[in-house]
């Protein structure tokens, strides 16, 4: 099992642009969530699916934040336009049936310049 | 976002020692796991606590799930170097709401 796999490991952008940040669950696995990592604000939920439907995208932190998950097994987080408060490390992880615990992607560093 | 407080932020220890931190949250919880973050990397799963009281181990981990099930404690035996990291707790309510809340973190320095 390769695990969660998360695409790029790192991102550099310029102040504006479209970001698109990738997971790819592990098979079988019917929720992913998305998260943000910050040194301020540790980890904090932003969206999660449930056999591909969102299920509470109350984490997300503003209209420039949008999360799809078109099958199984891909899912994005897209941030348009991007700012530089957006700099942090985003992990995806996935999950069958909750009470088993997550298991995390090893997340995709975002600088906005 | 609601948060888990952990204690201490930090530990400077020495190799060969033992480590115990907490977790503490002003909410129930039905679920209590421990991850462990290396740098670069994301949490891994250490131990998952299902029912109040319960005590499960892992290898040198040691985690217990607090009878009043606001709390939770992770116990490391005879540290070792690639302990190093950051621990986090996370509290689960399967029943409301299928998502875990993060706590603050422990960060973890083991010397030689």
């Amino acid at each position: 099992d390769a695990g969660v796999i998360q695409s790029p490991r790192h991102e550099v952008t310029e102040m504006g642009q479209e970001v698109t940040l990738r997971c790819k669950p592990i098979s079988g696995h019917d929720y992913l969530f998305w998260y943000r990592q910050t040194m301020m604000r540790g980890l904090e939920l932003l969206i999660y699916f449930n056999n591909n439907v969102p299920i509470d995208d109350s984490g997300m932190p503003e209209d420039r934040f949008s999360a799809k998950m078109p099958n199984a097994s891909f899912s994005t987080l897209k941030i348009q336009p991007s700012e530089p408060r957006d700099s942090a490390v985003y992990f995806c992880a996935s999950s069958f049936g909750v009470p088993y615990g997550y298991t995390f992607g090893s997340g995709t560093r975002l600088t906005v310049v | 976002g609601q948060q888990l407080n952990q204690s201490p932020q930090s530990m400077f220890i020495q190799e060969g020692e033992d480590v115990s931190m907490n977790c503490t949250s002003s909410s129930i919880f039905n679920t209590w796991l421990w991850y462990k973050q290396d740098p670069g990397e994301g949490p891994v799963l250490l131990i998952a606590l299902y029912k109040a009281g319960e005590l499960t181990s892992n290898g040198r981990l040691t985690a217990q799930f607090g009878i009043t099930r606001k709390d939770s404690f992770l116990n490391i035996s005879a540290s070792i170097p690639s302990d190093v990291g950051i621990y986090f707790c996370a509290g689960l309510n399967t029943g409301t709401a299928s998502k875990l809340t993060f706590g603050t973190g422990t960060r973890l320095q083991v010397t030689l």
